[in-house]
């Protein structure tokens, strides 16, 4: 079985203030992989990225980055000098080899970024 | 850049009744899921298919559920008999490849579908 944590249910933060979305997650199985999606109050699920359960390197996007740890099972989500426009609930999900294609998700952040 | 479509954006039902929910996939893509999400909550997994036959599915994917390809372009979902614990909205997805691969899943738009 496979699940994804995220323990934030709601944040809120001021513009321009760093947020930081935490994502825990749990497989037995040793190839997998990971994503993030965003999913604005217009209801649509956009997809941010995927990271590769043999890829622990770090990645930054403009105002996003990633921390991926596997030693904590955690792979955590930075939005830098946060906007307005970035508010939305956030979905991390994991897709394992031996649970099919299948996209198991959190239970999402609702981020909420004030003016 | 090409994206998932879904029709009808919004879909209002009588239970019991049979409602028929449409997506178009990337036209490249070989494999197709469908999700749901339940107002306020998460997003569920419900099948996945893959050259014509379904792949893998949920306990959520009973009976009243079933998906087609019916063409080249399309792949739907009907609910034979709509309870009113079916209202959500559901998400048409797919990848260009699976696991071993690259399995990207787009999203399309969603179906908010409302049992009455």
């Amino acid at each position: 079985a496979q699940k994804v944590t995220q323990a934030q249910t709601e944040i809120s933060v001021v513009e321009k203030e760093d947020v930081t979305l935490d994502c825990v997650y749990e497989t037995r199985d040793t190839t997998y992989y990971l994503f993030w999606y965003k999913q604005p109050p217009s209801g649509e699920l956009v997809f941010l990225i995927r990271r590769n359960s043999f890829d622990e390197q770090n990645e930054i996007s403009g105002r996003y980055s990633w921390n991926f740890q596997k030693s904590t099972s955690s792979f955590n989500f930075t939005i830098t000098a946060s906007q307005v426009v970035d508010s939305a609930v956030y979905f991390c999900a994991l897709s394992a080899r031996n649970a099919g294609n299948m996209l198991t998700f959190g239970g999402g952040t609702r981020l909420m970024v004030k003016p | 850049e090409p994206e998932v479509t879904q029709t009808p954006s919004h879909q209002v039902t009588q239970m019991g009744q049979e409602v028929i929910l449409r997506c178009v996939p990337i036209s490249n893509h070989l494999y197709f899921y469908w999700y749901r999400q339940i107002l306020g909550q998460k997003v569920e997994f419900l099948v996945s298919f893959y050259n014509n036959e379904i792949s893998e599915k949920s306990e959520i994917f009973d009976d009243q559920f079933s998906v087609e390809r019916p063409d080249g372009s399309n792949f739907t979902l009907k609910i034979r008999s709509t309870k009113l614990e079916d209202s959500a909205m559901y998400f048409c997805a797919s990848s260009a490849e699976g696991l071993a691969s690259t399995n990207t899943q787009y999203f399309g738009p969603g179906t908010r579908l409302t049992v009455l």
